[in-house]
């Protein structure tokens, strides 16, 4: 298994703002993805950290809004850019550990987040 | 059609209900399979694997149907504590790319 510390846990921020959550792991971890969960809603990944290079991105989501740092295998950073209150979510640093049959995927305590 | 679909609900019980919960998935290179459990304002905590034979913890019994592209959640006497959104997840083929459905609320009421 892995725990995952997040901070800050939660926030309110001014529109326009920035906004650098950091994800620490206890152990050495290869994939390390970031999630956003809007209210009422499931979890849609934002993107791929990975250590060494750059992010991979998904749909929907860039680096200029989102710049993500992986200096490590048991560190992570995303910045939130630019805020607006549609940035208002959970945010959620998550890494996968292979072991026995299959990979099992673990999430930190999130942080939530109020743009206004 | 999304890659992973499960009926919303909220599914609401009585304490002692046996519930059942289906989850539909559409790549069918999809390799593994997970509920995650998410408490109200919590992160999303791995319940248990689906392996291929069914696996059974408790009072929790998955199932997985490779033909039909379903994987299924019981839970035999449910209680109070049972009560929140209940996560399916489907590991592609080959890909690291967890995919998450919508969850389906549960509520067991005493």
């Amino acid at each position: 298994s892995a725990v995952i510390s997040q901070k800050p846990s939660r926030d309110i921020c001014q529109r326009g703002t920035s906004l650098t959550i950091q994800c620490q792991v206890d152990s050495q971890v290869t994939m390390m993805f970031w999630y956003r969960q809007q209210p009422g809603q499931s979890l849609t990944l934002i993107a791929t950290a990975n250590q060494g290079s750059e992010a991979t991105y998904e749909s929907g989501f860039v680096i200029d809004k989102f710049p993500i740092s992986r200096p490590n295998l048991t560190f992570s950073t995303l910045t939130v850019s630019n805020m607006s209150p549609e940035d208002s979510s959970i945010y959620l640093c998550s890494v996968v550990v292979a072991g026995g049959p299959s990979k099992t995927q673990y999430f930190g305590p999130g942080t939530r987040l109020l743009v206004l | 059609r999304k890659e992973v679909e499960q009926d919303p609900g909220p599914f609401n019980v009585p304490e002692g209900a046996t519930v059942a919960f289906n989850c539909t998935y559409s790549n069918s290179a999809s390799q593994s399979f997970f509920w995650y459990r998410q408490d109200c304002r919590k992160e999303p905590k791995l319940l248990m694997s689906v392996y291929s034979s069914g696996n059974e913890d408790g009072r929790f019994t998955a199932q997985l149907n490779r033909a039909s592209q379903y994987i299924s959640l019981l839970i035999r006497d449910s209680k109070l504590s049972d009560s929140a959104t209940y996560l399916c997840v489907v590991n592609g083929g080959g890909g690291q790319n967890f995919v998450f459905g919508p969850g389906t609320r549960l509520s067991v009421l005493p």
